[in-house]
C-alpha cells in the first residue's frame, strides 16, 4: 500500500512564526504536491515538485515556499505565518507525468491554526 | 469562473435511492477525468477514473461528455457508507497537476 505521512495532524502557531510541514512518501513517486483545503473553496494547489530540487508554483503560492532535498520528502514552509493561512494542508504524491496512471495519493492532512 | 464546477449540495437521500452528481470543466485541453471521494475529516481517495465511453464499477457509473465539457457520477442503491463528499477532478494533457472541484456532499439517510 502507498503510504503518505505528514508530520503533524494538528498544529497551533502564532502570527509571525516560521512553520514547517513535512511530508514523506514511500512509493518512490516522482511527483509531490501541497494543497490547502478550505470550506467552499475545495483543494487549491500551493506548490508541486516533479523531481528532487525541482519545484513549480501552483495556484496560490504567495506566502509559502517548499523544499525537496530527497525524493521521498517534500516540505512546505510558511516563512511568517498569518491568520489567513489557517487551513487544512494536504500533501499528495503520484507517479511521473509520462505514466498513464495519474492517481494522487494523499496524506492524512495537517490542520493548522494560526493565532 | 472556476475551472471545475460542482453543485455543492448537500444531497440528502434515503438508503436505496439513486443519486446523480454533475460537474462541468472549462479547460477544453483537459484529457483525464476522475471522481475522488473524501470522507469527513479524512483525505481524498480515488473512487474511479472516467473514460470517454463511460464506465461502471459496481453501483457507480461515470459518464463523460467532451462536447459539453460535462462529467457525471451515478450511484445506484445508495448505502449509508456512501455518505461522503465527491470531488470531480480533471487533468490537462500536458499538466502534471490535477484540478479539483469543490465537491458535492452526499448524506445517505437510514
Amino acid at each position: 500500500d502507498v503510504k503518505v505521512t505528514q508530520s503533524s495532524r494538528y498544529l497551533v502557531k502564532r502570527t509571525g512564526e516560521k512553520v514547517f510541514l513535512e511530508c514523506v512518501q514511500d512509493m518512490d513517486h516522482e511527483n509531490m504536491f501541497w494543497y490547502r483545503q478550505d470550506p467552499g473553496l475545495g483543494l487549491r494547489l500551493i506548490y508541486f515538485s516533479y523531481d528532487v530540487k525541482m519545484k513549480e508554483k501552483g495556484d496560490i503560492p504567495e506566502g509559502y515556499s517548499v523544499s525537496r532535498e530527497k525524493k521521498e520528502r517534500f516540505s512546505l514552509i510558511l516563512e511568517s505565518a498569518s491568520t489567513n493561512q489557517t487551513s487544512m494542508y494536504l500533501c499528495a504524491s503520484s507517479w511521473a507525468q509520462h505514466s498513464s496512471y495519474n492517481e494522487q495519493f494523499f496524506g492524512p492532512g495537517t490542520r493548522l491554526t494560526v493565532l | 469562473r472556476k475551472e471545475v464546477e460542482q453543485d455543492p449540495g448537500p444531497f440528502n437521500v434515503p438508503e436505496g435511492a439513486t443519486v446523480a452528481f454533475n460537474c462541468t470543466y472549462s479547460n477544453s485541453a483537459s484529457q483525464s477525468f476522475f471522481w475522488y471521494r473524501q470522507d469527513c475529516r479524512k483525505e481524498p481517495k480515488l473512487l474511479m477514473s472516467v473514460y470517454s465511453s463511460g464506465n461502471e464499477d459496481g453501483r457507480f457509473t461515470a459518464q463523460l461528455n467532451r462536447a459539453s465539457q460535462y462529467i457525471s457520477l451515478l450511484i445506484r442503491d445508495s448505502k449509508l457508507s456512501d455518505s461522503a463528499t465527491y470531488l470531480c477532478v480533471v487533468k490537462a494533457g500536458s499538466a502534471r497537476q490535477l484540478t479539483f472541484g469543490s465537491g458535492t456532499q452526499l448524506t445517505v439517510l437510514p
